[in-house]
Order: structure tokens, then sequence, then C-alpha cells
């Protein structure tokens, strides 16, 4: 089946560090990836996506990279600041979306 | 403005009594979904609607249903309410296409005493 993994939170960070969030997925077939952000109070917003292997997704100074042959997307950037402070989730689509459990980040200042 | 709507964005009611959320979208999606959010589970699919009349179970249908009439509203209705669907729910659209972009609605936060 169908499914998607991401770490475990919550993620606490200082301003300008590097983060990393971790995502790997089971499919069948190929799936495209997404990675959503959810502020607080707020629905999910697409933060970016990736439609087949060994594509990079970018938006807002984050990337992930489709990585078939390790079944992994995983969210990185390289300097975060409070404004990231959210729930990050990763997805996939095949027939439906699946979603992961969403990591929470903080980011002190 | 492109825009997923959800009314209402907060209740609560009582166990047994039929209530019914609306979703709304102005985008000409043809695919809208139903999400409940839940902690430590992430989202879940409820139901979700390829097309006008045209809808399928996701993973947590039990005790919902939906109906897609227009294409622009696609209603969860919750016949009888129990406590263990106290939960944020979420309307989602997106058109067909190779890449299925989802938008979302600010969800509702749904009670059941």
């Amino acid at each position: 089946g169908n499914s998607v993994t991401q770490m475990e939170g919550p993620v606490t960070l200082s301003e300008e560090a590097f983060l990393t969030i971790n995502c790997t997925y089971t499919a069948t077939g190929y799936p495209s990836l997404f990675w959503y952000v959810q502020y607080p109070g707020e629905g999910l917003q697409l933060l970016l996506k990736a439609t087949k292997a060994d594509d990079k997704g970018s938006n807002k100074g984050f990337e992930a990279t489709y990585r078939k042959e390790t079944t992994s997307f995983h969210l990185e950037k390289g300097s975060v600041q409070v404004s990231d402070s959210a729930v990050y989730f990763c997805a996939l689509r095949a027939n439906q979306f699946y979603f992961g459990t969403g990591t929470s980040l903080t980011v002190i200042p | 403005e492109a825009q997923v709507t959800q009314n209402p964005r907060y209740l609560i009611t009582v166990t047994g009594k039929k209530l019914t959320v609306t979703c709304s979208q102005n985008m000409n999606h043809e695919y809208m979904s139903w999400y409940r959010q839940d902690p430590g589970l992430g989202l879940r699919q409820i139901y979700y609607s390829m097309n006008v009349e045209v809808t399928d179970k996701g993973d947590v249908p039990e005790g919902y249903k939906v109906s897609r009439k227009e294409k622009r509203n696609f209603p969860l209705i919750l016949e009888s309410p129990s406590p263990n669907q106290t939960s944020l729910y979420f309307c989602a659209s997106s058109v067909r296409g190779s890449v299925y972009e989802q938008y979302f609605g600010p969800g509702t936060r749904l009670t059941v005493t």
C-alpha cells in the first residue's frame, strides 16, 4: 500500500540554523511528492512539489529532492527564520493523497 | 480570490444530532476531498470526489456521508455524531491533471459531547 513516514517532532532550532525534516514513502508506481506547511490556526498550504525521480522542488528557501532509490523526499533549509515556525507535512499523491503525521518546527530567536 | 471555504469554522454539538459541514470552492476544480486531523495521526482522508456525482471512500469513511451534486460544493454529513468524531476537519480541492496540487480550506473544529 501507499504510506508516508516522516520524522517525529517537535523540532526546535535557533534562528539561522540548518533544517532537515526526513520523509520516506512507500508507493506503487510513481507518485508525486509534496511538502505542505500549516501555520497556527490555518489550513495547509503547498510549500513545494516534485513529480518524478530526481526532481528538486524549491520555494521560500526550502528544498526537497525526489529520491527514488531511497524512496525519500527530505525537506531542507539552510537558514531558518522565526517565521518558519509551523507544522510541516510530507505527502504523496497516487490514486489519492497520503499524508505523514506532521513535524512541528519552532524557531527561536 | 481563489479559495476554499468551510462553514462553520467551529461547532460544538451533542451525540446523535445530525450535522452538515459545508465546503465550497471557486476554482472550478474537479477533485474535492475531506480530511480529519488528529494529534499524532496527521491528516486522514475521509472521502473524496473526482467529479460531480462521483465519490469514493478514503481511509476513515465510517460515520460520514458526502454528496457532490454541484462541482463547487462538497458537504460532509455526520448523521449521528459520536465523541470519537471530535476533530479538526479540512476540505480540499484540486484540478485534474498530471499533478494534483491541493488547496485547503481553513478548517472546521468540531466537538461532539
